[in-house]
């Protein structure tokens, strides 16, 4: 267990509604990154938070936005959803925002858009 | 052409067996090279963590890194049948923790 956790475990959405995953990291940590894992892909970088600041995104459109806390809990929200948003979303906390700093994964929140 | 290829498997082994994973990349930035072990409707544990080129051994787990063919590789000896789960490689570049996946690749050990 990496100490990050994640709720809720599992979503059921339709197309159009928005929804707030959430993320609290392990003890000492004060950067969460979010990641988007398709059925059968690698995960993907949607953004990262440092001290409640975003600090880098991946190709995600702006519908998908976040927060972080100043206990560095965060939150991923996604407006109006698509089908295509359907997957496992994963949160990973680090000690810092360095480069090659350590990734230790949450258990994911299992979204599914009808 | 993704920045990260890996053989997505599946891979089915007997228990015992030496299993070699590997990923090529095409980002000569990358600098950090990690393999993580993903179990089914899990999040991803990392296994090994390296940084530029060379060997790191932790067990029956060994990486290495070949930065000028731009070839990372795990192999496992003594494979377990706890050992089934999706391996991914992930890799980032200095000045950034993005990390870069591969797709992963399902391995199977069968008793």
């Amino acid at each position: 267990e990496t100490g990050v956790t994640q709720s809720p475990t599992h979503l059921i959405k339709t197309r159009g509604q928005q929804v707030t995953l959430r993320c609290s990291s392990q003890s000492g940590h004060n950067t969460v990154s979010w990641y988007q894992q398709a059925l059968g892909q690698g995960p993907q970088f949607i953004f990262q938070y440092y001290r409640e600041e975003e600090n880098g995104r991946g190709n995600f459109p702006p519908r998908f936005s976040g927060l972080q806390f100043p206990n560095y809990s965060s939150e991923l929200n996604v407006n109006a959803l698509e089908l295509d948003d359907s997957a496992l979303y994963l949160c990973a906390s680090s000690q810092t925002a360095s480069s090659g700093e350590t990734q230790y994964f949450g258990p994911g929140t299992r979204l599914l858009v009808l | 052409q993704k920045e990260v290829e890996q053989d997505p498997g599946p891979l089915s082994v007997p228990e015992g067996a030496i299993v070699s994973l590997n990923c090529t990349y095409s980002n000569s930035a990358f600098q950090y090279f990690m393999w993580y072990r993903q179990y089914s409707r899990k999040g991803p544990e990392l296994l090994m963590y390296t940084y530029s080129s060379g060997n790191k051994e932790d067990g029956r787990f060994t990486a290495q890194v070949d930065k000028s063919s731009k070839y990372i590789s795990l192999f496992i000896r003594d494979s377990q049948p706890s050992d089934s789960a999706t391996y991914l490689c992930a890799m980032s570049a200095r000045n950034t923790d993005k990390l870069i996946f591969g797709t992963g690749t399902r391995l199977q050990v069968f008793p």
